[in-house]
């Protein structure tokens, strides 16, 4: 069974723009991870946010955290064609569990 | 090597068949996660374990699914009598202990005919 939920499920944008995806989540948590899956490639790890942390930025990333409200935004900013790919909430302590995925394209 | 490796990347089975999917995690890593994607889907925990011991398998779909770490490295994630619903992405993750962010491997694609 999958706790996180990403929304929207599928989101296109130009080179340049931003992308926003969102991930909401059933019960309490210690932290909230996101992780990018290219095509046919593993999960690689973007950024990890404790539940004390309303946020969190790395690079052009910038992740929210909302523990009344479940739920978490991942924002892509300046985004380019590399960052075409599937992104993935999770959470849980060491057996994570993940959403089903925002898929984003980034159109030259 | 830097990240963690499986082999092989792809594979085809017959119904009925065993496969046996293989993992080395970073060197060093104590934790060895397994876990199993369908398409469409996010990765769905499979088990855990911490060097040679499972400490959780609690996400093994059926008996026929079984893994090991027996010298607390190298894994092996086999799987009995394949059926279709097994078709699926199997990940690798290994991390430097429990808690700790996770790093995957590329997976093996399993396609069961």
């Amino acid at each position: 069974s999958q706790q996180g939920e990403e929304d929207p499920q599928a989101l296109s944008i130009q080179e340049g723009e931003n992308a926003t995806m969102n991930c909401s989540y059933k019960t309490s948590i210690n932290n909230l991870q996101w992780y990018r899956q290219n095509s046919g490639r593993g999960l690689v790890h973007l950024i990890l946010i404790r539940s004390n942390e309303r946020e969190k930025h790395s690079g052009r990333l910038r992740v929210t955290l909302d523990t009344s409200k479940k739920s978490s935004s991942l924002l892509i900013t300046a985004s380019r064609a590399a960052d075409t790919a599937s992104y993935f909430c999770a959470t849980g302590d060491y057996k994570l569990s993940f959403g089903a995925g925002t898929t984003v394209t980034v159109r030259a | 090597g830097a990240g963690v490796s499986q082999s092989p990347r792809y594979k085809v089975a017959k119904r009925g068949q065993d496969v046996a999917l293989r993992c080395d995690p970073i060197s060093g890593h104590v934790s060895l996660f397994w876990y199993q994607q369908a398409l469409g889907q996010g990765p769905e925990f499979l088990t855990y374990f911490q060097n040679e011991a499972q400490l959780d398998k609690s996400g093994l779909p059926s008996d026929r699914f079984f893994a090991e770490r027996p010298e607390g490295s190298v894994s092996t994630l086999k799987i009995q009598r394949t059926q279709q619903e097994d078709s699926a992405v199997y990940l690798c993750a290994s991390s430097l202990a429990e808690y700790n962010e996770q790093f995957f491997g590329p997976g093996t694609r399993l396609t069961v005919l």
